[in-house]
């Protein structure tokens, strides 16, 4: 089976532009997480869908952070406008209803100079 | 809420050698997941070992396997026979265990070089 996917795989942007990173999670699997590393710094949980729905959403560090996951698929994370903290990288993570079974992607390097 | 630490930075290991990576946490959870993943340069995030929590056997994987002290808050990760493509960080993760998955709690990773 195809595993998760995530593109780009590294994106370099300016300070208060716009980026939108995406995620394609395993075909079938329910829960999709994102997970962010900032350099040196511990994998930080953003937030979690279940389906279509934001399960939980705590991670989420401020209001210039905006995910979607339309129809239960594919999912989007936005951030807009960037700032330069928002530097790092951003794993998409999936899983099928039952406990332990996660899939990472390869996660998208995100550069705010 | 949970944390998990990892307090060796950076550790070498001569290839065919053996290396044991640290790892304790703090839960009031009495049901969880400890797991150990590893980010090679590739940048993937590979699920090495898994251990249930009411497990009492170590769980092991080839030359992978796991020192669990659940009394200590202790999951340490042996890695047997060291290989070159062992290179990579090791993040040590908790997830507590509801009805279905929820978030992992990570450490802050060992970056672990292997030497031939």
């Amino acid at each position: 089976e195809a595993g998760v996917t995530q593109f780009p795989s590294h994106s370099v942007i300016e300070k208060g532009q716009t980026v939108t990173l995406r995620c394609d999670p395993i075909s079938g699997h329910d829960n999709l997480y994102w997970y962010r590393r900032v350099m040196g710094k511990e994998i930080k949980f953003l937030l979690h869908f279940v389906k279509e729905s934001k399960q939980d959403e705590s991670g989420m560090p401020n209001n210039r952070f905006l995910a979607e996951r339309t129809g239960g698929t594919y999912s989007t994370l936005k951030v807009q406008p960037a700032e330069l903290e928002d530097s790092g990288v951003y794993f998409c993570a999936s899983s099928p209803f039952s406990a332990g079974g996660y899939t990472f992607g390869s996660g998208t390097r995100l550069t705010v100079v | 809420a949970q944390k998990i630490t990892q307090t060796q930075p950076g550790m070498f290991v001569q290839e065919k050698e053996a290396v044991t990576l640290d790892c304790t946490y703090d839960t009031s959870e009495s049901n969880y997941y400890l797991f150990w993943y590893k980010q090679p340069p590739s940048r993937q995030m590979i699920l090495v070992i898994r251990q249930e929590a009411y497990k009492q056997q170590n769980a092991t994987e080839n030359r992978f396997s796991v020192n669990f002290q659940k009394a200590a808050k202790s999951f340490s990760l042996k890695i047997s026979d060291s290989q070159l493509g062992d290179t990579a960080m090791y993040f040590c993760a908790f997830m507590k265990l509801l009805s279905g998955n929820t978030p992992l709690v990570f450490g802050k990773g060992t970056r672990l070089s292997v030497i031939a």
